[in-house]
């Protein structure tokens, strides 16, 4: 019963390199989304895709991208990476957009720009 | 600016103690949602409130959505170490869910 699973779990970049953070889900919802978690910032939407084929702006879009695979996978991309993208990245999914089904997250990927 | 502002902060209390704490708006939500989440992990849902006035329940933990769906509360009646954690609420907007930045609440035994 794997849920949302996020890889790799932990990362360390130098600034400048580029990398991409894998989640696949397995509950076949057709939302998807890729959160930041800051020290006293709360969770930060960055992107989401509402459906497999679309994808849509968050909060804090700046600096990355998301690619929508498939159904299960949703990946984010950083381009060239900067110190200021040092962060806890959540990914979640739920069975439908625009209603009030929960958001099941994975454990996370910790991220650090040296 | 914060959609959501959840209130206080940060709560450390005595292991039996009661609290309450709050998330407030100026927006009106389709619903709201509470997430508990321990370190190392993501966050886990307690529950959805629904309906203006509407109260759940689930065990020590009483949730409360306002009758303007606006704002909510989470009492804790005898906590427990292992209430221990970090609480978001997060309310249905859209296609998206919008956090509030959560209250740390550490209960010491």
């Amino acid at each position: 019963n794997a849920g949302v699973t996020q890889t790799p779990k932990f990362q360390v970049l130098k600034t400048g390199q580029s990398m991409t953070l894998q989640c696949a889900q397995d509950m076949n919802h057709n939302s998807m989304y890729w959160y930041r978690q800051d020290p006293g910032m709360g969770l930060r939407l960055i992107y989401y895709s509402a459906s497999e084929g679309t994808t849509d702006k968050g909060e804090v879009p700046n600096g990355y991208n998301v690619s929508r695979l498939n159904k299960r996978e949703f990946s984010l991309r950083l381009e060239s990476a900067a110190p200021s993208q040092t962060s806890v990245y959540f990914c979640a999914s739920r069975g439908q957009p625009d209603s009030n089904q929960p958001q099941h997250f994975g454990d996370g990927t910790r991220l650090s720009i040296l | 600016t914060q959609l959501l502002e959840q209130s206080p902060q940060f709560l450390s209390i005595q292991e039996g103690e009661n609290l309450t704490v709050y998330c407030n708006s100026s927006s009106v939500f389709s619903s709201l949602q509470w997430y508990r989440q321990e370190p190392g992990e993501g966050p886990v849902l307690l529950v959805t409130v629904v309906t203006g006035g509407e109260v759940k329940k689930l065990k020590r933990l009483t949730f409360q959505f306002g009758d303007a769906r606006k704002d909510s509360s989470l009492h804790i009646t005898a906590a427990q170490p292992g209430d221990t954690g970090l609480y978001l609420c997060a309310g249905n907007r859209d296609d998206k869910i919008i956090f509030g930045k959560g209250t740390r609440l550490h209960i010491l035994p």
